[in-house]
């Protein structure tokens, strides 16, 4: 069936680094895409979206390039913090429907 | 802004025993959802209503009921616990499916 998934569980940064996690999604019909940051003990909190008829967004700090060719989305955060480390998930939706879940990328930032 | 809130933070369960997981939003969503979280998985979908008096079977529903009486409030309970159920709870709610979920801060359940 269709699966939303991660290319790595982990990644470990240098503070100040660039970061890049990757999410693979094998839905073609998936209009809608969200990047979430989890960390340890709380809920999933909202960083950026993307729908598909766009192929990058920026935010404060963060921006999510989508490749629909190859079904690839990406999240970058520039001058990576010790704040960043966290665990990073994308989700997609498809033509309304429930919103599916990767299972997630841990991010650790070395200081 | 409260968004979402989930009561209790923490549970400890017998197995047989039954619970009711609160949560309620106060950003007038129409759309509710209650997510498990598991070691190495996505969240997964448990139930959902797209509004009050409605609710629907998501992707694991067995042993879960819930119910929607308000826009506000959306209970999830546990029948009768079983070990296969400790996880942790996330209850989420936005405009409508296809939108942004926001979610709860979790409630971390044990069944022993």
């Amino acid at each position: 069936g269709e699966s939303v998934g991660l290319h790595l569980p982990t990644l470990s940064v240098q503070e100040g680094d660039n970061s890049i996690i990757n999410c693979a999604y094998s839905n073609s019909a998936s209009d809608y895409f969200i990047w979430y940051k989890q960390e340890s003990g709380k809920g999933p909190q909202f960083i950026i979206d993307i729908r598909s008829n766009m192929d990058k967004r920026q935010g404060q700090r963060v921006t999510v390039l989508l490749n629909k060719t190859v079904k690839h989305l990406s999240l970058q955060i520039a001058a990576t913090q010790p704040g960043d480390s966290a665990v990073y998930f994308c989700a997609e939706n498809s033509n309304n429907n429930d919103m599916r879940f990767g299972a997630g990328t841990r991010l650790t930032v070395k200081p | 802004n409260a968004g979402v809130t989930q009561t209790p933070k923490f549970q400890v369960l017998k197995t047989g025993q039954s619970m009711t997981l609160q949560c309620a939003q106060d950003m007038n969503h129409e759309y509710m959802s209650w997510y498990r979280q598991d070691p190495g998985m996505g969240l997964r979908l448990i139930h959902y209503s797209v509004g009050a008096g409605i609710t629907d079977q998501g992707e694991v529903p067995n042993g879960y009921n819930v119910s929607r009486s308000t826009t506000e409030d959306f209970p999830l309970r546990l029948l009768s616990a079983a070990p296969s159920q400790t996880s942790v709870y996330f209850c989420a709610s936005s405009y409508g499916s296809g939108n942004t979920i926001y979610f709860g801060e979790g409630s971390w359940l044990t069944v022993v």
